[in-house]
Parts: structure tokens; C-alpha cells; sequence
């Protein structure tokens, strides 16, 4: 079935430094989603990403979707507090329903 | 109006009870999920309503019965739970099943955080 990977597990930075997750995927996807959950929240959509090699920005987040369709990223430019939580992808395999990786859990040193 | 509600917010039942999750949204969307979130895992879909018919059931126990009695509302039922079956249930909504390419993000509810004892 289809797996959805996601490095690092944990990440720990400085406010001011810039963080970045990769999420893979043992298929193609046909879309890949971003989801942010604060410690004791609920997931928040961030975005989605369709197109091969495509890149959108919100703000100090820069996310990328890979050429092949099986790879994406999302980075964080000067890091803030208010960055804290776990980052989830969730990829879309042509089939009914997402699937969420693991997550990167960020935490921000102030 | 952009929420999807849960309640309740916490439940403790024992493993001999009958209880139920709702779930409300009034965005118009027509695809409703119910994940189950252990701590610092992700979400892991149980079922998927589109169009009020279940469109999947992820080879969940019978012990959990999902009910979809119109566009807006969505049930978890429970019954005789196991205490693995302790997590965060979250309810999510999105205006289309997650196949189409566009209108799929979802809008989590703020959860239901389970203890069965």
C-alpha cells in the first residue's frame, strides 16, 4: 500500500534559523497536502500542491512539490515561536483518500 | 461560518458503556471523515461519508458505528471499547471526497479525546 515518509522526526532550532521537513512517498501522488497541529490542537490545512515541480509561498513558508510527484518540502524562513507544532503531509495516490506521514515535530528555541 | 464542532470534548467511558461523538459542520461540504489520533502519531482514517453514503470504512472494529443522518451532522457510535481504543477522535469536513484535485482541504474538528477505562 501506499507509505507516505516524512524526515526529520524532531526538529530543534534557535528563533531566526530556517527549518525544513521533506515528505516522500513510495507512490506517485496526484496531490499532496500540508497540515500544521499545535501541541493539544487539531490539524490546520496550510495548502495543497497538484502540479509537477510546483512551488508556493505563504509568507516566511516555501513549499515545493517534486518534479517525479513522489517528494515535496516545506521550509521556514527565520524561524518563530509561534512555528512550534508537528507538520504533517498527507498525499493523494490517484486513489479515495489521503494519506498523512508521520510528521516533523518542530520546536523553537526563543 | 468555517468550523467543524465536536462534542463532546472529553469523554471517560468504561468498556461496557454506549456512547456517541458528534460532529457539525454548515460549510456545505459534502464529504465528512472520522480519524483517531494516538499521541504524537498522525491522524489515521476510520471512515469517509460522501454524500451521506460511507464511502470508506478502513477495516475498522465493529465496536465503532459511524452515522451520517444528513449533510451536516456526522455520529461516532461506540460500544463495549477496548482501552487501546483511548485517543483523540477528530472529525473532519471537505467540499469533495479526497480523489478530486481541487476543493479537498480539510477542516478538522477540535476533537473528542477519548479515555476508556
Amino acid at each position: 500500500g501506499q507509505q507516505v515518509m516524512q524526515i526529520p522526526q524532531y526538529q530543534h532550532v534557535q528563533e531566526g534559523e530556517d527549518f525544513t521537513t521533506y515528505c516522500n512517498s513510495s507512490t506517485t501522488l496526484s496531490n499532496i497536502q500540508w497540515y500544521k497541529q499545535r501541541p493539544g490542537g487539531h490539524p490546520v490545512f496550510l495548502i495543497q500542491l497538484v502540479k509537477s515541480g510546483e512551488v508556493k509561498k505563504q509568507k516566511r513558508l516555501t513549499f515545493q512539490f517534486g518534479e517525479a510527484k513522489k517528494n515535496s518540502s516545506l521550509h521556514i524562513t527565520a524561524t518563530q515561536t509561534t512555528d512550534v507544532g508537528t507538520y504533517f503531509c498527507a498525499g493523494l495516490n490517484y486513489g479515495q483518500n489521503f494519506v498523512f506521514g508521520p510528521g516533523t515535530r518542530l520546536s523553537v528555541l526563543p | 461560518d468555517t468550523e467543524v464542532t465536536q462534542t463532546p470534548k472529553h469523554l471517560v467511558m468504561g468498556m461496557t458503556n454506549k456512547k456517541s461523538l458528534k460532529c457539525e459542520q454548515h460549510m456545505g461540504h459534502r464529504a465528512m471523515y472520522w480519524y483517531k489520533q494516538k499521541a504524537k502519531k498522525p491522524p489515521e482514517l476510520m471512515f469517509v461519508y460522501s454524500y451521506e453514503k460511507l464511502s470508506i470504512n478502513e477495516s475498522v472494529p465493529s465496536r465503532f458505528s459511524p452515522e451520517c443522518p444528513n449533510s451536516s451532522l456526522l455520529n461516532l457510535h461506540l460500544h463495549a471499547l477496548q482501552p487501546e481504543d483511548s485517543a483523540l477522535y477528530l472529525c473532519a469536513s471537505s467540499q469533495r471526497q479526497g480523489f478530486q484535485t481541487a476543493n479537498t482541504e480539510a477542516f478538522f474538528g477540535q476533537g473528542t479525546r477519548l479515555t476508556v477505562v
